[in-house]
């Protein structure tokens, strides 16, 4: 899988567009880009992926760049519990081990 | 509504007590998974299964049992702890689509005196 590099941390005004940098390169033509969230010390939550178009779901929007080199994750209006470690994963589908690689990820915090 | 259940959530025990941490979901996912989280280490695979009845070692295998002889279930089994086993441990799921999702567990805490 493609190694990833995020910032290490963020700050963004609360009701404000948090946009989170990810820097992917290496990235392969089958290769995902995939954004996983932490909050505290709960379970990952996955939030987002895409390949090569931009996504958008209910929770965020996913800008791929046309080289595919990088992408920006956008949380639109972010709010308190964004407030999170957000991870970018770059892997190819895989159907024997889907292990997640987790780099140090982008603490993310929302200031009221 | 979909979800991972661990259980339990907290444990304190000592050396060598056979401990098992449940792992339970209710997606009828096919793949499921171990992790352990530690500071400065993140998220490092234990174990994974691809399927009922066939699981194997992921990175840090050592000390940890799994099984899976429903298709809901994957209990983590340590057998005789001990303090470098202290983590944070996270269950996950998925279905083995190509893109598919996973889901993970709340977590359960454990340190081993």
């Amino acid at each position: 899988d493609a190694k990833t590099t995020q910032p290490p941390s963020m700050d963004c005004a609360e009701g404000r567009a948090a946009n989170l940098p990810c820097n992917h390169s290496t990235i392969s033509g089958n290769e995902y880009v995939y954004w996983y969230r932490q909050i505290h010390s709960q379970g990952p939550q996955y939030i987002i992926h895409g390949l090569k178009n931009n996504e958008t779901n209910e929770m965020a929007s996913l800008i791929i760049t046309e080289d595919r080199k990088s992408s920006t994750l956008i949380l639109p209006h972010a709010t308190l519990r964004d407030t999170a470690v957000y991870y970018c994963i770059v892997r190819a589908p895989n159907f024997g081990n889907e292990k997640l690689t987790f780099g140090t990820g982008t603490r993310l915090t929302i200031i009221p | 509504e979909a979800q991972v259940t661990q259980n339990p959530r907290y444990l304190i025990t000592v050396t060598g007590k056979k401990l098992t941490v449940t792992c339970s979901q209710n997606m009828n996912h096919e793949y499921m998974s171990w992790y352990r989280q530690d500071p400065g280490l993140g998220l490092r695979q234990i174990y994974y299964s691809m399927n009922v009845e066939v699981t194997d070692k992921g990175d840090v295998p050592e000390g940890y049992k799994v099984s899976r002889k429903e298709k809901r279930n994957f209990p983590l089994i340590l057998e005789s702890p001990s303090p470098n086993q202290t983590s944070l441990y996270f269950c996950a799921s998925s279905s083995r689509r190509i893109t598919d999702t996973q889901y993970f567990g709340p977590g359960t805490r454990l340190t081993v005196l």
